[in-house]
């Protein structure tokens, strides 16, 4: 079985520019969920997509945005690109019908800000 | 607002010796999940701990679950140098909260050395 694939691995962009990230979830999970990663903050919680909605959201401004399609692959959508964007986002996947199975993650897009 | 704090933050341990990782939360959670990231790849899942009292055992890992003093430990025994990753601890707010929104720790980077 296929793991959570993540499009493109790597990125570099410019401040001020605009970014998409994609996200393939393991064949039969509908549930989609991202991450943010760096050194000084850690993992923080971007969102969460079920069924082309949007669940929860965490502490990031709006220039962060997200959607899920109905085969469930999602996108995440950064504007106005921050030097303080650059990190490796991680995509995760999980059962939706076992609402306590753990998150899968894809290898992620680590972005670069210049 | 929920804090994870994990300690160490760093650790490096003789191969064959025991030790200890310790994962704090602040506010009332009953699963708490485990992670085990290593250099350059994606989150791996551990170990999911879902009520009091539980204890799960894999390998020379072996993680528990205190919720009433709001503590996870992931005891490593007899450890080997394929151990030697970051490890983390993950927490879900509350007992309505989606387990796919996860609050981390910082991580307990392990060194194993021969």
């Amino acid at each position: 079985k296929a793991g959570v694939t993540q499009t493109p691995r790597y990125l570099i962009k410019t401040r001020g520019q605009q970014v998409t990230l994609s996200c393939s979830p393991i064949s039969g999970h509908r549930s989609v969920s991202w991450y943010q990663q760096t050194p000084g903050q850690g993992l923080q919680f971007l969102f969460e997509y079920f069924s082309e909605t949007q669940r929860n959201k965490g502490n990031f401004p709006g220039r962060f945005s997200g959607r899920q399609f109905s085969n469930s692959r999602s996108e995440m959508n950064v504007s106005t690109l921050e030097l303080g964007d650059s990190a490796l986002y991680l995509c995760a996947s999980s059962l939706a019908l076992r609402v306590n199975s753990p998150l899968h993650f894809g290898n992620g897009t680590r972005l670069t800000v210049t | 607002e929920l804090k994870v704090e994990q300690n160490p933050l760093f650790l490096s341990m003789q191969e064959g010796k025991n030790y200890t990782i310790y994962c704090n939360y602040s506010t009332t959670s009953d699963r708490l999940y485990w992670y085990r990231q290593d250099p350059g790849k994606s989150l791996e899942s551990l170990f999911v701990l879902l009520s009091n009292g539980a204890v799960k055992q894999e390998g020379r890992l072996m993680a528990s679950l205190d919720t009433k003093a709001r503590l996870s430990t992931l005891h490593i025994t007899a450890a080997v140098h394929d151990l030697s990753a970051t490890y983390f601890c993950a927490v879900v707010q509350g007992p309505s909260g989606s387990a796919r929104q996860l609050t981390f720790g910082s991580g307990t980077q392990l060194t194993v050395l021969p």
